[in-house]
């Protein structure tokens, strides 16, 4: 099992150029999420999709969009890069059952807009 | 509004020296609240999950314990590989899937 994997591990985008971030899980997880993370800030999440079909913005959606192609990957797309999203983003996956929603963590995609 | 806070920001250990991180939350209603490591570089790691006041888990030379209002990760006679980031992150049955994170304590043990 690879678990959560995310390509690419670093990337380096102009203002104004697009990329798409991609993930994908082999836990059979149903539930997906995307977050950043900055310095003192902690994890913010940016979109998550419950289940295959779904997505739902969090706490910062602006500047950024969402697919859920099937229950196994998720991916976030920068559609005009700003340097204000300079961050390493991690995807997550969870099995969203009655009791627990453990979240299994990428390595991370550490982007620079310049 | 769902929110934690962690304390301190930075702690540096010797080697052999216990001590316990502070996650201090608010959260209407907690269906569950998680422990992660993150070493430099790396995602998270999932530790331990807490769902109410009293529980304690225990890992290695790790437990973290939950009262209604914090929960405290005591590390006990760590070792220098226990250096890393802990996050602390809580869930309340009104967001649904979402979990919110702290902003972490910085663990430096010395050999």
């Amino acid at each position: 099992n690879a678990g959560v994997t995310q390509t690419p591990k670093f990337q380096v985008l102009k203002t104004g150029q697009s990329m798409t971030l991609q993930c994908a899980q082999d836990m059979n997880h149903n539930s997906m999420y995307w977050y950043r993370q900055d310095p003192g800030m902690g994890l913010r999440l940016i979109y998550y999709s419950a289940s295959e079909g779904t997505t739902d913005k969090g706490e910062v959606p602006n500047g950024y969009n969402v697919s859920r192609l099937n229950k196994r990957e998720f991916s976030l797309r920068l559609e005009s890069a700003a340097p204000s999203q300079t961050s390493v983003y991690f995807c997550a996956s969870s099995e969203a059952s009655s009791n627990t929603y453990e979240q299994y963590f990428g390595p991370g995609t550490r982007l620079t807009v310049t | 509004e769902d929110q934690v806070t962690q304390s301190p920001e930075a702690l540096r250990l010797q080697e052999g020296e216990s001590s316990s991180l502070n996650c201090s939350y608010t959260v209407s209603g907690l269906r569950g609240l998680f422990w992660y490591r993150q070493d430099p570089g790396k995602g998270p790691e999932f530790l331990f999950t807490l769902y109410s006041a009293g529980e304690e888990k225990e890992k290695e030379r790790l437990k973290a314990t939950l009262t209604k209002k914090e929960s405290f990760l005591h590390i006990t006679a760590p070792k220098p590989e226990d250096s890393a980031t802990y996050l602390c992150a809580v869930q309340g049955y009104s967001s649904a899937s979402k979990i919110i994170f702290g902003s972490g304590t910085r663990l430096s043990i010395r050999p």
